[in-house]
């Protein structure tokens, strides 16, 4: 059965702590994604990654930066957490091309800033 | 920038009837159309995807795809209150990899 996993499903940190949220999938798929979402302005796309130590910025890179080390994992951090990156958070994998295009997402991870 | 449109809802429909749900992308070079299925409080699962013109029937579910008007639509038959939910449009571009943008999804209540 296909899974990805997130290492969170809920956490509270404060203004200007280091955040990492950990993803990991099974599916062997080159590329992953992380998403925030936000009640009336749906999934925006921070990062993705289509391979190994490949990183490409999203719609809304700021204040992020991710880590592709090995295939199975890709990491989203937050350098200095800010209140307005109080969201939840979706990890998804997914293959090349075809129907292997298809996004399968993590459960997510609710991030409380205070 | 990509958009991919769709009317928030709520759209509210009685059980057993049609819920017809519609999606506009602005990119013509768009290659792979989803829907999903968002139960609030989980992620989303893939209901349907449709890579050419054209209607894919999956139990329930239809897909429609006209790419000449840039519009997708999905079509849930008899619908059940287990259908409520947030219906996510996904449109897939190329971008060096197969790059999603999402609506920001429909919100369909079933009422018994």
């Amino acid at each position: 059965d296909v899974k990805v996993t997130q290492s969170s499903r809920y956490l509270v940190k404060r203004t200007g702590e280091k955040v990492f949220l950990e993803c990991v999938q099974d599916m062997d798929h080159e590329n992953m994604f992380w998403y925030r979402q936000d009640p009336g302005l749906g999934l925006r796309l921070i990062y993705f990654s289509y391979d190994v130590k490949m990183k490409e910025k999203g719609d809304i890179p700021e204040g992020y930066s991710v880590s592709r080390e090995k295939k199975e994992r890709f990491s989203l951090i937050l350098e200095s957490a800010s209140t307005n990156q109080t969201s939840m958070y979706l990890c998804a994998s997914s293959g090349l091309a075809g129907t292997q295009e298809t996004q399968y997402f993590g459960p997510g991870t609710r991030l409380l800033v205070l | 920038q990509k958009e991919v449109e769709q009317n928030s809802g709520p759209l509210s429909v009685p059980e057993g009837a049609i819920a017809s749900l519609n999606c506009t992308y602005s990119d013509r070079g768009s290659q792979s159309f989803f829907w999903y299925r968002q139960y609030s409080g989980k992620s989303p699962e893939l209901i349907m995807s449709i890579y050419s013109n054209g209607d894919k029937e999956d139990g329930r579910f239809t897909a429609q795809l006209n790419k000449a008007s840039q519009y997708v639509s999905l079509l849930i038959r008899d619908s059940q209150p287990s259908d409520s939910a947030t219906y996510l449009c996904a449109v897939n571009s190329w971008g060096g990899s197969y790059i999603p943008t999402f609506g920001r999804g429909t919100s369909l209540i079933v009422h018994p």
